[in-house]
């Protein structure tokens, strides 16, 4: 499989907990995103990595989100004291160099319900 | 402030004929675009981009148009396909990629090609 793997599909939690997810991406892409979407709206720009270094987060990411990509590989994103707004679709996307031939691979995404 | 408009949440085309998808931006900053398509269950896949320098780009059945001074671009399929039917999602960033990453997106829209 060459695309961008995102784990759980799913995850449904209660107010309050702590989620984390998971991602994969293509493994030559040195840039990863993560996204969040909510119902009829497009993703919108949470943070992103340059190998393992973080480079930019959006005033969107509160206190609460932390994300981290050890040794430029894999990414996890978590949500502390989660809140039902939170409820989403986090989506990751990989791309390669900054080629402008090369667009962003997408993850399908993790579903998060806070109940 | 919405700063990036898909207008119409839907559209409906005959197999064979164009698929004319629209796109206004508000913000002056933006001069790279994205044109992203999604199925369902299925993360956005990247289409076609363009970069403010050009007004057009095509990539087989599909043509990006770029009108800086109405701030509007579409997205031309010809000849549309039943296959073609998802959501399609309108980006804009300042910069190209690594910063099309950072993209701002529109809600979407659905196109259905009928048989």
């Amino acid at each position: 499989d060459t695309g961008v793997s995102q784990d759980p599909r799913h995850k449904i939690t209660k107010r309050g907990q702590n989620v984390t997810f998971r991602c994969d991406p293509i493994s030559e892409h040195n840039r990863l995103y993560w996204y969040r979407q909510t119902l009829g709206q497009g993703p919108e720009f949470l943070t992103y990595f340059q190998n393992e270094a973080q480079l930019e987060k959006s005033r969107l990411l509160s206190d609460r989100f932390s994300a981290e990509r050890p040794k430029g590989s894999f990414s996890t994103l978590e949500i502390q004291r989660t809140e039902q707004g939170d409820s989403a679709m986090y989506l990751c996307a990989s791309t390669k160099g900054i080629d402008r031939s090369y667009g962003y691979t997408f993850g399908s995404g993790t579903r998060l319900t806070v109940v | 402030d919405q700063q990036v408009k898909q207008n119409s949440p839907s559209l409906s085309v005959q197999e064979g004929r164009i698929s004319i998808l629209n796109c206004d931006y508000t913000n002056s900053m933006f001069d790279y675009f994205l044109w992203y398509k999604k199925y369902p269950a299925e993360g956005p896949t990247f289409l076609i981009s363009i970069s403010s320098i050009k007004d057009k780009n095509e990539d087989g059945r599909f043509t990006v148009f770029l009108n800086k001074s109405a701030k509007h671009l579409s997205l031309h399929i010809v000849p549309s396909q039943p296959g073609d039917s998802a959501v399609y999602f309108c980006a804009a960033s300042v910069g190209p990629p690594p910063n099309a990453g950072k993209s701002t997106f529109g809600d979407g829209t659905t196109l259905t090609v009928k048989p």
